[in-house]
């Protein structure tokens, strides 16, 4: 089954720990994307790879970050500086411009 | 720079009736422009892109250059098309996608 997995689906967690948002793609894009996406605000993009040991800050980046090890990998880790980090988390991946970006399931991000 | 202006929150027609949903961007150069659709309890998705000039699910799109506007259109409206719907826009760096802030339409019965 190809595509793009964002683990976990759900996530808790207390104020001032750091959590990290898996994903995962099997469709052998280059490029991959991590969106926040909050009720009336569209998606904002936190960071993004465009190829392997490489990555760039969004819009966003501010109290995130992120590891591009493996082509296959794209792990976002919300840090305790995240002022505002209960969100819902959208992964992306492309193969080249102005081709479909592909979208995860999302993970839902609540920190109490 | 980059920006994707989607004026409508909320956009809500009856089933056979014309829908239209507004995209205006800015940018300075040649704009690759996208519609993307999120439907209940799937994920995001793309719908059509400016450059194929398709017509998909009864969509279509037009570019229009002077007016810097993508604006989404089907003449019949079905009620399986109530979704939320996003317009895109990619600028020069590969992939990076701008968007709007979405349109939730409902189509009713």
């Amino acid at each position: 089954d190809g595509g793009i997995t964002q683990s976990p689906k759900y996530l808790f967690r207390k104020e001032g720990q750091n959590v990290t948002l898996s994903c995962e793609q099997n469709l052998n894009h280059d490029a991959m994307y991590w969106y926040r996406q909050d009720p009336g605000q569209g998606l904002r993009l936190i960071y993004y790879s465009q190829i392997v040991n490489d990555f760039q800050k969004g819009d966003i980046a501010e109290g995130y970050s992120v590891s591009r090890e493996k082509k296959e990998s794209f792990p976002l880790t919300v840090t305790s500086a995240q002022k505002n980090p209960t969100a819902f988390y959208l992964c992306a991946s492309s193969m080249t411009r102005n081709t479909e970006a592909f979208f995860g399931q999302g993970t839902r991000l609540t920190v109490v | 720079a980059q920006r994707v202006t989607q004026p409508e929150k909320l956009l809500s027609v009856f089933k056979g009736a014309p829908v239209e949903l507004k995209c205006n961007y800015s940018y300075s150069g040649s704009p690759e422009l996208f519609w993307y659709v999120q439907y209940s309890r799937q994920r995001l998705q793309l719908l059509l892109r400016h450059i194929s000039r398709e017509s998909i699910k009864g969509f279509t799109a037009d570019l229009n250059k002077g007016e810097t506007s993508f604006h989404l259109k089907k003449p019949f409206a079905q009620e399986e098309d109530s979704a939320m719907y996003y317009c895109a826009l990619e600028g020069s760096t590969l992939g990076r996608l701008y968007f709007g802030r979405g349109t939730q339409l409902t189509v009713w019965p």
